[in-house]
């Protein structure tokens, strides 16, 4: 099945310790993001890749990083969480990278992180 | 700036009345996409429709309408005879044919919170 696979799903950490929430896609992919999700902001644009070993801030990078170093894979990496960070966050990807604007995004089923 | 608008913040019918979801967007660029998606209880987002910037048909699925007019720049959604199955959040988002270098990059709305009662 074509999927975008997130890990984990469920979380609650401590302030300052390292996380990773990976991501995976099985369809080959170019372009691939991630996104959080807060009551009243709506979906908000973390970081992207545009493909292996190219990737841009979003709209909302501070106190996270990523690496695509396989095109299937692009996880997110909190090297010292807050409790800002407390949020459901996405990852999705889409087949072409740019495709004009074209994109039609999958995304996976979310992972809700909370930061204590 | 690109920017999408969904004034309502939630809505509540009850089953069967017609419902109607606003959005309203800002873009400087001439083509450009705009995407509804929906987020029921359980979480996932899924992708209902797109449409570019050039193709100002209404489009109509099943109970599904979908309403573009460049001219006062919205892409209204519109469901009739809802159900409590289409009770979830419904996002309206924008991409760009061109974002400051970041070609396809979507930028949503803070969503209408959608509850359908029986």
């Amino acid at each position: 099945e074509a999927q975008v696979t997130q890990n984990p799903r469920y979380l609650i950490t401590v302030t300052g310790k390292k996380l990773t929430v990976t991501c995976s896609q099985n369809m080959n992919h170019e372009y691939m993001s991630w996104y959080r999700q807060d009551p009243g902001l709506g979906l908000r644009q973390i970081y992207y890749s545009m493909n292996v070993e190219v990737t841009d801030k979003g709209d909302v990078p501070e106190g996270y990083k990523v690496s695509r170093k396989e095109k299937r894979n692009f996880p997110l990496i909190l090297e010292s969480p807050s409790p800002n960070q407390t949020s459901l966050y996405f990852c999705a990807s889409s087949l072409f990278a740019g495709a004009g604007g074209a994109n039609v995004l999958t995304f996976g089923a979310g992972s809700r992180l909370t930061v204590l | 700036a690109q920017k999408v608008t969904q004034a309502q913040t939630e809505i509540s019918v009850v089953e069967k009345e017609d419902v109607t979801l606003d959005c309203v967007y800002e873009t400087r660029d001439t083509t450009y996409y705009l995407f509804w998606y929906k987020q029921p209880p359980s979480g996932e987002l899924v992708f209902l429709i797109r449409r570019n910037s050039f193709d100002e048909q209404n489009e109509i699925s099943g109970r599904y309408s979908w309403n573009f007019q460049k001219s006062t720049s919205s892409f209204n959604f519109t469901i009739t005879a809802s159900q409590v199955v289409d009770s979830a959040v419904y996002f309206c988002a924008l991409s760009e044919a061109w974002r400051g270098g970041s070609q396809g990059n979507l930028i949503f709305g803070k969503g209408t919170k959608l509850s359908v009662k029986p």
